[in-house]
Order: C-alpha cells, then structure tokens, then sequence
C-alpha cells in the first residue's frame, strides 16, 4: 500500500540553530498533513497540519512546508530549543479519519 | 476541555495471560477511537479504530480484539499474550463526522510480555 517515509532517522542541532525535518509521501489523494512530536515514554502531541490546498503554514516558531509536484512535506523549527528534542512524526490522511503514520525521525537539540 | 485517559501506565504479564487496557475520553460526544501499538524506536501501527458504540474495524489481524462498551470507552483485549504482543500502546480520538482528521492521544500503556 501506499505510504509515509521521513528521509533522516535522526537530527542533530544545536540550541538556536534553525530545524528542517524531512517527509515524503507517495499517496497523491492524500489531502490533509499534519506533524506529531513525541517526547521519549509520552503520546504523540499534535504539532501543525495542512491542507493539500495550502503550501504554507506557520504556527508558533513551526512552519509546515507542502509541495505536491514532488510530494514533499517538511517541518521547520525556528530557534531549536532543547526542549524540542523529541521524536517528530509526519502523517497523511484522505477520505476517513485515519491516519497514516511515517518511521519518524529523531531531533537531538545540544545546548 | 477534552481529555483521554489510559490505565494502567506500566503492565508486565506472563505469555499466555490475558489483557485488559482500558482508555475513556471526557469532554465531548460520539468521537472517533483509535488504538495503536508502537514498538520500540518505530512509528505507530493502528490496530482498531471505531466510529460509535460497538462498531470497531479492525486493521491488523491478530490476537487483540477491541471493544466500546460506551461512547468514550475504549477497550483493548487479548486472551493469551504473545511475546510479539509487548510494546507500547497508545489510545487516541478525534471529532466524529468530516473535515476532523486530527487525533489527539492519551499517554500511553507501556506493555511488557515476559
């Protein structure tokens, strides 16, 4: 079936420094997109989504990135906090409400 | 405003022991029920999913079963564990009807079969 790949398992930054996460998807029906960040032993926390009629949307110090010619979402974190560290999720969903999770990635934030 | 319980946080059970997890949600009607396993270092696997009282559709096939006895509870069981069962489970929910694909996730039951 189709699915929701991230292209780096894992993310080294250091405080301050501008974060880039990273997600492909291969489901060109998939209409809604949205990032979890899951602290070690917590459930995933809802982050940002998007609508496949938007490219851009920016929350506090996130903004999710949507190209559809290349089926890309990415997820940018400004002024990478150590509390950031954490495991970010990037899901796709269409039709009903079920979501399609990727592998995750992991961001590591040196202070 | 919304919340979602899991209990019990931690379980270690013998293989061949039944399982019970339970998760309820308070503060708000009819929603949408998710629950999903999560192995070590690895993304979400849904399991069950179920849109009202006793309706559940299954994703995995395997020795789990769930049940909703209730609109906001939400039950995950098992007769005999298998090794293969431990991991991490998570219970979510999101708004009944269209446009509400967010799910919002309860804190997780972290399963150990020994």
């Amino acid at each position: 079936g189709e699915s929701v790949g991230l292209h780096l398992p894992t993310l080294s930054v250091q405080e301050g420094d501008n974060s880039i996460i990273n997600c492909a998807y291969s489901n060109s029906a998939s209409d809604y997109f949205i990032w979890y960040k899951q602290e070690s032993g917590k459930g995933p926390q809802f982050i940002i989504d998007i609508r496949s009629n938007m490219d851009k949307r920016q929350g506090q110090r996130v903004t999710v990135l949507l190209n559809k010619t290349v089926k890309h979402l990415s997820l940018q974190i400004a002024a990478t906090q150590p509390g950031d560290s954490a495991v970010y999720f990037c899901a796709e969903a269409s039709g009903y409400s079920t979501l399609t999770f990727g592998k995750g990635t992991m961001l590591l934030v040196s202070p | 405003s919304q919340t979602i319980h899991q209990w019990p946080a931690t379980l270690v059970q013998p293989v061949g022991s039944p399982l019970s997890l339970e998760c309820t949600v308070e503060g708000t009607s009819n929603p949408n029920l998710y629950w999903y396993r999560q192995a070590a270092g690895r993304g979400l696997q849904l399991l069950f999913y179920s849109v009202g009282i006793g309706q559940i559709s299954s994703e995995v096939p395997q020795n789990l079963s769930a049940s909703r006895p209730q609109d906001r509870q939400f039950i995950l069981s098992s007769k005999k564990l298998l090794l293969s069962d431990s991991g991490f489970y998570l219970c979510a929910w999101s708004a009944s009807g269209t446009g509400g694909y967010e799910q919002y996730f309860g804190p997780g039951t972290r399963l150990t079969v020994t």
